[in-house]
């Protein structure tokens, strides 16, 4: 079994709505939360990250982490075909030099 | 703004031949990463390096070597090509562990490896 484990998808939803994409995990240790956002043929690019559990908000996005569960969630309000990508959480231990992703989400916002 | 980047966005090589992925960054990063992704597979760590000449394996490092010898510069070698390592191959840096920034990885643009 996997350590992340991340809706597979693909998402298809129309222009406004909110959106969930959502990770468990495994590993408790786990204390660094992230999630990246990757367009077609380019390298992922980090969205947001949060530590331990909690909200955090940015625009139309909040990271969600409850470690108690050992989910994590991103929430996009108001989603725009600008948003249209594939999403990949990813986490990591305080010690750890490196971190473990999920799969990746492939979002399509339809206009 | 953190730049990694890797030098070949598309080759096409031949089974057997020897291949370099080049990757810098500007940062001064202690952490530089090799992956690869592939659909239905995510991304998977091939080495990782958190130090000049210091290299660790990740979770797929077969028929994969890597080379660090300049802290900027981190170099993927496939010693001879197979078609199964058609891929992506994503470059990536951090910084050593800091608590409040929480490490996070700054990837490249990706190179398009075709194994024919």
């Amino acid at each position: 079994q996997k350590e992340v484990e991340q809706d597979p998808g693909p998402l298809s939803v129309p222009e406004g709505a909110i959106v969930s994409l959502n990770c468990t995990y495994s590993n408790s240790a786990f204390q660094y939360f992230m999630w990246y956002r990757q367009y077609s043929r380019k390298g992922p690019e980090l969205l947001m990250y949060t530590y331990s559990s909690g909200n955090k908000e940015d625009g139309r996005f909040t990271a969600q982490v409850d470690k108690s569960s050992k989910y994590i969630s991103l929430f996009i309000r108001d989603s725009q075909p600008s948003d249209s990508a594939t999403y990949l959480c990813a986490m990591r231990s305080t010690n750890a030099g490196k971190s473990t992703f999920g799969d990746g989400t492939t979002l399509t916002v339809k206009p | 703004d953190v730049k990694v980047t890797q030098s070949s966005r598309y080759l096409v090589k031949r089974t057997g031949e020897k291949v370099f992925l080049e990757c810098v960054q500007d940062m001064d990063h202690e952490n530089m990463f090799w992956y690869r992704q592939d659909p239905g597979l995510g991304l998977r760590l091939i080495y990782f390096s958190y130090d000049v000449k210091m290299k660790e394996k990740g979770d797929i490092p077969e028929g994969y070597s890597v080379s660090r010898e300049k802290k900027e510069r981190f170099s993927l070698i496939l010693e001879s090509a197979s078609t199964n390592q058609t891929s992506m191959y994503l470059c990536a840096s951090s910084q050593k562990w800091v608590p409040v920034a929480g490490n996070t990885i700054y990837f490249g643009e990706g190179s398009w490896l075709t194994v024919v």
